[in-house]
């Protein structure tokens, strides 16, 4: 059975650096054409996504959020790890990690989300 | 910012057939990357429901279908239920932003 799960705080401040923790089981980061996402929702707007990292250590990012993003992984440990710097309001969102599989550009297996809030 | 865009809501009677559109450009559907379609219920996860344009995980009724032409996709649920209302969003990928790009979402109301 493959599972993601998302963790981290669920307050940030203005300014602060935001670090999500995807902690995977089910499959390998290893395994060719496997790659680990990262897509938020901020409320009633659109899934976008932010980020992923291929098997290969290849990593993309949304060109709009580059600047104030890092993606990294740790295969022994099955974690992805997402740091966002500069926290704003307007980055406050659900964020979901997900599972890219080898057969396709797409998200198969999601976790189930971790809410975060940017307040002062 | 979505660069696939969706209406925002379709509805429909209990046992109609309603389809979504999702129109991309020429570096994402139309330069043959392929589409996906996720279900998406408020405080779940979004749960994949057609891939590769028309293929549909083992589990997914097949009320629900997909198709590609061009520049567009639209995903088409047939014998709509109650149990159908949902977000629904499109995804596919973006040879210019070299990234994935998602739809602006739909939502399904039954009537």
């Amino acid at each position: 059975q493959i599972t993601l799960k998302e963790s981290g705080p669920t307050l940030v401040k203005p300014t602060q650096t935001l670090t999500l923790t995807c902690t995977f089981s089910g499959f390998s980061l290893s395994a060719s054409g496997v790659g680990v996402g990262w897509i938020r929702q901020p409320p009633g707007k659109a899934l976008e996504w932010l980020s992923l990292i291929y098997w290969d250590d290849d990593k993309r990012f949304s060109p709009s959020l580059k600047n104030r993003l890092t993606i990294t992984r740790d295969t022994s440990k099955n974690q992805v790890v997402l740091t966002m710097t500069n926290m704003d309001p307007v980055d406050t969102a659900t964020y979901y990690c997900a599972r890219r599989p080898n057969w396709g550009d797409t998200f198969d297996i999601w976790g189930q989300g971790t809410k975060v809030t940017v307040s002062s | 910012q979505s660069v696939l865009t969706q209406p925002p809501s379709v509805s429909g009677a209990p046992g109609q057939r309603v389809t979504i559109s999702c129109t991309g450009s020429s570096s994402n559907i139309g330069a043959d990357f392929d589409v996906h379609w996720y279900q998406h219920l408020p405080g779940t996860a979004p749960k994949l429901l057609i891939y590769n344009n028309n293929n549909r995980p083992s589990g997914v009724p097949d009320r629900f279908s997909g198709s590609k032409s061009g520049t567009s996709a639209s995903l088409a649920i047939t014998g709509l239920q109650a149990d159908d209302e949902a977000d629904y969003y499109c995804q596919s990928y973006d040879s210019s932003l070299s990234g994935y790009v998602f739809g602006t979402g739909t939502m399904v109301t039954v009537l």
